[in-house]
């Protein structure tokens, strides 16, 4: 079965900051796809950026960005310019990938505070 | 806009006392899914419908079960709280036959056990 480990159980960071997330992964499947998911307090899980593992090069949305290292099965986000509304829950998620399996496994969470 | 919506926000309950949570999407979406999230937990996958078509994790309670009567609405139904139930509950949503699984989420259902 897969499993996901993120390390960091809180990390806080400085307004207009950068900061890296964590996320290491275990699965003996070649194809699949990775997600940081953010969840802010009281608000709803959002997805903040997705990876396909055929790909090499690393995904970004704007401030997020992942290290994607496969051999390492490590997946990290860095968030640049941190800002006050990035303050929430963030997930690492594993999905082996179309077909029929549709089930997202979840890391345990890094709540990201970001100081004024 | 397109959404997942749950109702009610927060539910109390007694224990022992069954005790339905609602979801409904505007997405049209193939796949329904209801997680269970304890205090700084990790959501955990209780089952999904593709469809009509219902999915159970093999670790999920019995006392769990669920209900999709069309594409739009998915139910959530706990015969028999317990205090162990106390929880958040997700519901989300996806694209079926997609080569990837982005979920979108419905912004949960706090249930207190009492």
């Amino acid at each position: 079965a897969q499993t996901v480990t993120q390390s960091q159980p809180e990390m806080s960071v400085q307004e207009a900051e950068t900061v890296t997330l964590s996320c290491t992964y275990d699965t003996s499947e070649s194809d699949y796809y990775l997600f940081w998911y953010k969840q802010p307090p009281s608000r709803q899980m959002i997805l903040v950026i997705r990876q396909e593992a055929y790909k090499q090069q690393n995904a970004t949305e704007n401030r997020f960005s992942v290290n994607f290292q496969k051999a390492a099965k490590s997946f990290s986000l860095k968030i640049s310019d941190s800002q006050l509304g990035d303050a929430a829950m963030y997930f690492c998620a594993y999905n082996s990938g179309g077909g029929s399996n549709y089930k997202l496994t979840f890391g345990k969470g890094t709540l990201l505070t970001v100081n004024p | 806009d397109a959404m997942v919506i749950q109702n009610p926000r927060y539910q109390v309950t007694q224990f022992g006392k069954p005790v339905t949570l609602s979801c409904s999407q505007t997405l049209n979406h193939n796949v329904m899914y209801w997680y269970q999230q304890k205090s700084s937990q990790a959501p955990k996958l209780l089952f999904h419908y593709y469809d009509k078509d219902f999915n159970n994790e093999a670790d999920t309670p019995d006392n769990f079960q669920s209900r999709r009567p069309n594409t739009s609405f998915c139910f959530l139904d706990i015969r028999s709280p317990g205090l162990g139930d106390a929880a958040m509950y997700l519901c989300a949503t996806s694209k079926g036959g997609s080569s990837y699984n982005e979920q979108f989420f419905g912004p949960g259902t706090r249930l207190t056990v009492l």
